[in-house]
């Protein structure tokens, strides 16, 4: 089985300040981590993906993502946050390159101050 | 470039009616997703389809059902609407190989609501 966490439900941040945004994961096999930011009323829009390789993960829009096994984490990073940014943000794992579905976490409302 | 593309974007719907929400992937994607978001909540996974199979089934009610047709567009046929089927629907596509391999790329949803 696969899960998703995200611990925080609002991460509020200043602009031009550094933001995190948290997840963790749970695969029985090798995780596939991506994030997705969902704007209102929009579908949800892909940021960027973990399967192999570097664990420092570059993505859309300047953001990126540090997959850190021995912690099971995959956190959302971003060095200057934007206004903009400001939107609804997914962590989501598959088991694995055959699993047939994306678990996803709960979302994460990130809210950036000018 | 070409999106998912679900139709129709906005459906209401009364108790025990039937809806049917259509979604047409990205042009050569061979993997259709169907997610449910309720209000204020992250999508789930309803039922997926590859090359015209069903591949995985997530939490689908059994009032649910869901086909890919051989043009690769897939439809979501909900029967008995409860008031609890009000969420926004999302399709998602993928193709299973290349650099994209993986990588759902979403439709902007159905929103559906049962009154």
């Amino acid at each position: 089985a696969q899960s998703v966490a995200q611990p925080e439900d609002q991460v509020n941040v200043a602009e031009g300040n550094p933001l995190t945004v948290k997840c963790t994961y749970s695969v029985s096999g090798n995780p596939y981590l991506f994030w997705y930011v969902q704007y209102p009323n929009r579908g949800l829009q892909f940021l960027l993906k973990y399967i192999t390789g570097d664990n420092l993960v570059k993505g859309s829009y300047g953001f990126e993502a540090e997959f850190n096994k021995s912690q099971t984490s995959f956190h959302l990073k971003k060095p200057s946050a934007l206004v903009s940014d400001s939107a609804l943000y997914f962590c989501a794992v598959r088991d694995g390159p055959n699993a047939g579905k994306s678990t996803f976490g709960d979302g994460t409302t990130l809210t950036v101050k000018p | 470039a070409a999106g998912v593309i679900q139709s129709p974007r906005h459906l209401i719907k009364e108790k025990r009616e039937t809806a049917t929400l259509k979604c047409y992937p990205i042009p050569r994607h061979d993997t259709v997703y169907w997610y449910q978001q309720g209000p204020g909540q992250d999508p789930q996974f309803l039922i997926s389809f590859y090359e015209k199979m069903q591949s995985d089934k997530g939490s689908i009610p059994d009032r649910f059902s869901a086909q890919q047709f051989s043009d690769y567009h897939s439809e979501l046929n909900m029967s008995s609407l409860e008031l609890g089927d009000s969420a926004l629907y999302f399709c998602a596509s993928s193709l299973n190989s290349g650099a994209t391999k993986n990588i759902q790329y979403f439709g902007a949803g159905t929103r559906l609501s049962v009154l």
